[in-house]
Order: structure tokens, then sequence, then C-alpha cells
């Protein structure tokens, strides 16, 4: 069965420093691939997603991820992080033939961002 | 605003009992989803309607169920709740039924099960 895993639960990173959030899946086939973000008391909103192509893909606030078909992985970027990313990030994947659209989430990681 | 509305937001109720919890999707989405977030299982797909059809199905209880109605809005019913079942729920709407879909989130209906 399709796994994600994310490996930190928490990520601490001071205010202007760069972070990295890893994702690594587990498939018969290269899925295609998303990350969400959830702030305090929200519902989810999509950062950015992948499904081919050109392996770095460009998100919204600033946020990028590339994917390596030989990690399997799909790893957040940011290159300086402001005190509003503070949120948990979901990476989730999707069988592009599967009927319907059945997101699996990883476990997610929170970010702290301290001043 | 993501534009998906949820109600109620909060939701408190004893073991046994049967609550509904609703959405609206964004205007001209077809799709709805319902998930599942609770601290030992995470994010669970539970179910996707899309145009009043159910076109997916995930970990979904048999004391569970869903409907999307003509005018697309959707209902989650919860029956014989346990004390497991407390969690937030999730809606969240997208235009067509792809896996390639953006998928747009309510802000959830916290339950609670005493």
């Amino acid at each position: 069965a399709q796994s994600v895993t994310q490996p930190d639960i928490h990520i601490t990173v001071s205010e202007g420093a760069s972070l990295e959030l890893r994702c690594n899946y587990s498939y018969g086939a290269t899925p295609y691939l998303f990350w969400y973000v959830q702030s305090p008391g929200q519902g989810l909103q999509l950062l950015l997603k992948y499904f081919s192509g050109d392996t770095l893909v460009q998100g919204i606030k600033g946020f990028e991820a590339e994917f390596k078909r030989s990690q399997s992985s799909f790893n957040l970027r940011k290159p300086s992080v402001h005190w509003s990313d503070a949120a948990e990030y979901f990476c989730a994947v999707v069988h592009p033939m599967e009927y319907g659209n059945k997101l699996v989430f990883g476990a997610g990681t929170i970010l702290r961002v301290k001043s | 605003d993501s534009g998906v509305t949820q109600t109620p937001k909060h939701l408190i109720t004893a073991t046994g009992q049967r609550v509904t919890l609703r959405c609206s999707p964004r205007s001209g989405d077809l799709s709805v989803y319902w998930y599942q977030q609770s601290l030992d299982q995470g994010l669970q797909f539970l179910i996707q309607y899309y145009n009043g059809e159910e076109r997916a199905k995930g970990n979904i209880l048999e004391r569970f169920s869903a409907q999307q109605f003509p005018d697309l809005h959707s209902e989650l019913n919860l029956s014989s709740l346990e004390l497991g079942d407390s969690a937030l729920y999730f809606c969240a709407s997208s235009v067509g039924d792809r896996p390639s879909e953006k998928l747009f989130f309510g802000s959830g209906t916290q339950l609670s099960v005493l």
C-alpha cells in the first residue's frame, strides 16, 4: 500500500534561516505529489504540486520543492523563513491512474519559527 | 477564505448519539471530499462525491455515511458515536474528480464525544 513518511514531527528554525522539510513516499509508480500547509484553526491550503516534468517546482509564499525519483523524495524548501510560516506542513500523494482522488497524507511536520 | 463552508464549527455530544456535519463547497465545484484528522490516525480520507455520485471511498466506518445533494452541498452522518470518533472533520471541494485536482479545504468541524 502507498505510504508517505515525514520523518520530522517538529522543526524549529530561526526567522531568516533556510528551511527544508522532508517527505518520502512508498509507491508502485511515481505518484502525483503535493505539499499542503495548515495554520492553527484553519483548513489546509495547497502550497505546490508535482505531476511530471521539471523536478523543481515553485509554489506560493516563496516555497519550492524538489522531486528526486531515485530517493522517492519530495522535500519542501524555503530560503528564508518568516514568522508567519509557523504552521503544520503535510506532504500528500495520489495515484495518477486511480479512480477518484484519494489523497494520502503524511503525518505532518510542525514548524516553529523563533525570532 | 477557501470558499468552503462547514457547519457547525464545534460539536459536543455523548457516546451512542448521532450527528450530522454539513459542507457547502466552493461555487462551481462538483467534487466534495471528507477527511478525518485525529492525533493517532492523522489525516484520513473518508469519502468523495462527484456531482451527487459516490466517487471514491477510504477507511470510512460503516457507522458513518455521507451524501451529496442536488445543490452540491454534502452531509456526513456519524452514528453510534464512540469516544474514538472525536476528531476534526474536514470537508474539501474541487472542480473535477481527477487525481490532479487542487483541493480547497474548509476550516473543519471539531467533534468531541464525551
